[in-house]
């Protein structure tokens, strides 16, 4: 079964562009999160799609969106870039949103604002 | 507000070696805790679950302990190997927030 896979692995981007990150969840996964890597703060959690809804959100602006498809892909946006958006950012996905199921993560789209 | 702790931040050790990374979390009202493997530039690898009635899982020379009420976990590992570098993070999720609290990692070298 094919894991998680995220599009594209490396983005360069400038001040003020807008992005687009894409992931696929693993066949039958139903929810899709979002998570920032930076070597500052760690891991943080973006937001969660399930069923097409947002059910999570963390603490990130508004520049930060998100939508899930009925296929259960799910792409994030981030608009007007900032220098400190530069970061990994990693999807993961389970099978439901209930506490037994597993994350599993994709290999992260490493963003690069300059 | 839940906080990860993750002790030590770096451990480099000599091949063969058993040892235990350790993770606490100041709130004990967990669903459940994740361990995960992250080599550098990429993304992470679940290594094990453990739900909050659980106190151990195992998988292969992995065995990780969960101690809700002192809100502890220990990752060990046995016989260390080389392909064993890298760095290990825990994860909890908690009564309203289902989304995954991370420790900073612990960066492990074994040394061939």
């Amino acid at each position: 079964k094919a894991g998680v896979t995220q599009t594209p692995r490396y983005l360069i981007k400038t001040r003020g562009q807008q992005v687009t990150l894409s992931c696929s969840p693993i066949s039958g996964h139903r929810s899709v999160s979002w998570y920032q890597q930076t070597p500052g703060q760690g891991l943080q959690f973006l937001f969660e799609y399930f069923s097409e809804t947002q059910r999570n959100k963390g603490n990130f602006p508004g520049r930060f969106s998100g939508r899930q498809f009925s296929n259960s892909r799910s792409e994030m946006n981030v608009s007007t870039l900032e220098l400190g958006d530069s970061a990994l950012y990693l999807c993961a996905s389970s099978l439901g949103r209930g506490t037994s199921y597993e994350q599993y993560f994709g290999p992260g789209t490493r963003l690069t604002v300059t | 507000k839940q906080e990860v702790t993750q002790i030590p931040a770096a451990l480099s050790v000599p091949e063969g070696e058993n040892l235990v990374l350790n993770c606490s979390f100041t709130d004990s009202a967990i669903y459940n805790l994740q361990w995960f493997r992250q080599d550098p530039g990429k993304g992470l690898t679940s290594l094990l679950l453990i739900q909050s009635s659980q106190r151990e899982q195992t998988s292969g020379r992995l065995n990780a302990s969960l101690d809700k009420s002192s809100g502890r976990s220990t990752l060990y590992i046995a016989a260390s190997q080389p392909g064993d570098s890298a760095t290990y993070l825990c994860a909890v999720t908690g009564p309203g927030r289902r989304a995954l609290t991370f420790g900073s990692g612990t960066r492990l070298q074994v040394q061939p």
